[in-house]
């Protein structure tokens, strides 16, 4: 079945400091990969997104790269802020058939501090 | 559209109640699910819509767990005979058909506590 697999948190860096966050997944197809991210008391956002192999998918600073060969959607930020402070989901949903839903792995607490 | 909306927020109930969720979808969307988070845990797929049909319920995590979307707008989700076990967020989320790489809009979720 499908899984994803994340770094574990939490991770705690210094503002304007460099981010990873490590994401490897595992599919039986060819699946779109997504990163989410919860704001304390808030819902999922969609944070970015890629459909296919090398793709890169970016917003507001963020950046990860759909690697296939390696089966990773690293998450990455030059200079990271507080506002950044929240928990990141890295995710993927099956191409073709199946059940439709997205796989999460199990989220990695960001805090940045001042 | 205020985009993906569910009641209650909070719900407190005592094991062996049956509670029911609500959700709104954002009104162009005609996929609707309905997701489990627990503590320190990823979102957890349960169940979904297009329109009123169920097209995967053999993820519900037993069978005190249903879910309907009659007319194809709003959703509800029931558990029966709640157990502590139950205590999670409940979220559900929206998009459209044939987007699937459109990305999911969720609502804030129910956060279910069981006494």
């Amino acid at each position: 079945g499908n899984s994803v697999t994340q770094m574990e948190g939490p991770v705690t860096l210094s503002e304007e400091a460099f981010l990873t966050i490590n994401c490897t997944y595992t599919a039986t197809g060819y699946p779109s990969l997504f990163w989410y991210v919860q704001y304390p008391g808030e819902g999922l956002q969609l944070l970015l997104k890629a459909t296919k192999a090398d793709d890169k998918g970016s917003n507001k600073g963020f950046e990860a790269t759909y690697r296939k060969e390696t089966t990773s959607f690293h998450l990455e930020k030059g200079s990271v802020q507080v506002s950044d402070s929240a928990v990141y989901f890295c995710a993927l949903s099956e191409s073709g058939g199946g059940a439709d839903g997205l796989t999460f792995g199990k989220g990695t607490h960001l805090i940045i501090q001042p | 559209d205020t985009g993906v909306s569910q009641d209650p927020r909070h719900k407190i109930t005592k094991r062996g109640q049956n509670v029911t969720f609500r959700c709104d979808p954002i009104s162009e969307h005609n996929r609707l699910y309905w997701y489990r988070q627990t503590l320190g845990q990823g979102p957890e797929f349960l169940t979904y819509f297009q329109n009123e049909a169920q097209l995967e319920k053999s993820r519900l995590l037993s069978d005190r767990f249903s879910a309907e979307r009659p007319k194809g707008s709003f959703s509800t989700l029931e558990i029966q005979r709640t157990e502590q076990g139950d205590s999670a967020m409940y979220l559900c989320a929206s998009r459209p058909a044939g987007a699937r790489d459109y990305g999911y809009t969720f609502g804030s979720g129910t956060r279910l506590t069981v006494v």
